[in-house]
């Protein structure tokens, strides 16, 4: 099975700040990353898939970059609502295995 | 609009077995796959398998063969999940999830089915 590490476990950012979560595949996955947001109580939401591309209603200010092995999400100015954990996975084959979730929390 | 609505939460004794549906509204259903994901509390995100709805395919997880069955009614536009022989380590929050087979990505996630396996 694919191992997908993210890295940090957790973060606290202020307002404004530019936040970048990294996800790491233990073999290349060439472009097949996906990004998603869960709230607590909620169920999660994708905010980018393969690798760069924004979902429709996503706001402008995510971003995602990377192939093969090593990925990035960046928030360019994080704001209250952005709080939360965020999971990459992969897509590239199965099983679809997701990280272990980075934890944001606003200062 | 695109939905998928899950059952209600469900409370199980270990042995036994728990059904999970998941509604599908507003397109068609037979075009996407159909995945299912398990949260436990306070836990991260894991991938359980997929069916597609057209030709009843599914493919599941190595962990749960044998213990799921993932199923769909067409005419009720609706998927299945069964789980077999609960655990306690199965408490979890289930996941219906939309693969629009353009990537790989879930783009839409049912609201959750919390599923608590005691004795």
């Amino acid at each position: 099975d694919i191992q997908m590490t993210q890295s940090p476990s957790s973060l606290s950012a202020s307002v404004g700040d530019r936040v970048t979560i990294t996800c790491r595949a233990s073999q290349s996955i060439s472009n097949f990353l996906n990004w998603y947001h869960q709230k607590p109580g909620k169920a999660p939401n994708l905010l980018i898939y393969v690798a760069s591309s924004l979902q429709s209603g996503v706001p402008s200010r995510f971003s995602g970059s990377g192939s093969g092995t090593d990925f990035t999400l960046t928030i360019s100015s994080l704001q209250p609502e952005d709080f939360g954990t965020y999971y990459c996975q992969q897509s590239y084959i199965s099983p679809r295995t997701f990280g272990q979730g980075t934890k944001v929390e606003i200062k | 609009q695109v939905q998928l609505v899950q059952s209600g939460a469900e409370v199980k004794k270990p042995g036994a077995s728990v059904k999970v549906s998941c509604k599908a509204s507003g397109y068609t259903f037979t075009d996407y796959y159909v995945h299912w994901v398990r949260q436990a509390p306070g836990q991260g995100l894991e991938w359980m398998g997929w069916i597609n709805p057209d030709s009843g395919d599914t493919d599941y997880v190595q962990k749960f063969q044998g213990r799921v069955t993932m199923t769909r009614d067409t005419s009720l536009t609706t998927a299945y999940m069964e789980l077999s022989s609960l655990r306690s380590d199965d408490t979890a929050v289930y996941y219906c999830a939309r693969d629009l087979l353009r990537g790989g990505d879930f783009d839409q996630w049912g609201q959750g089915t919390l599923v608590t396996v005691s004795s």
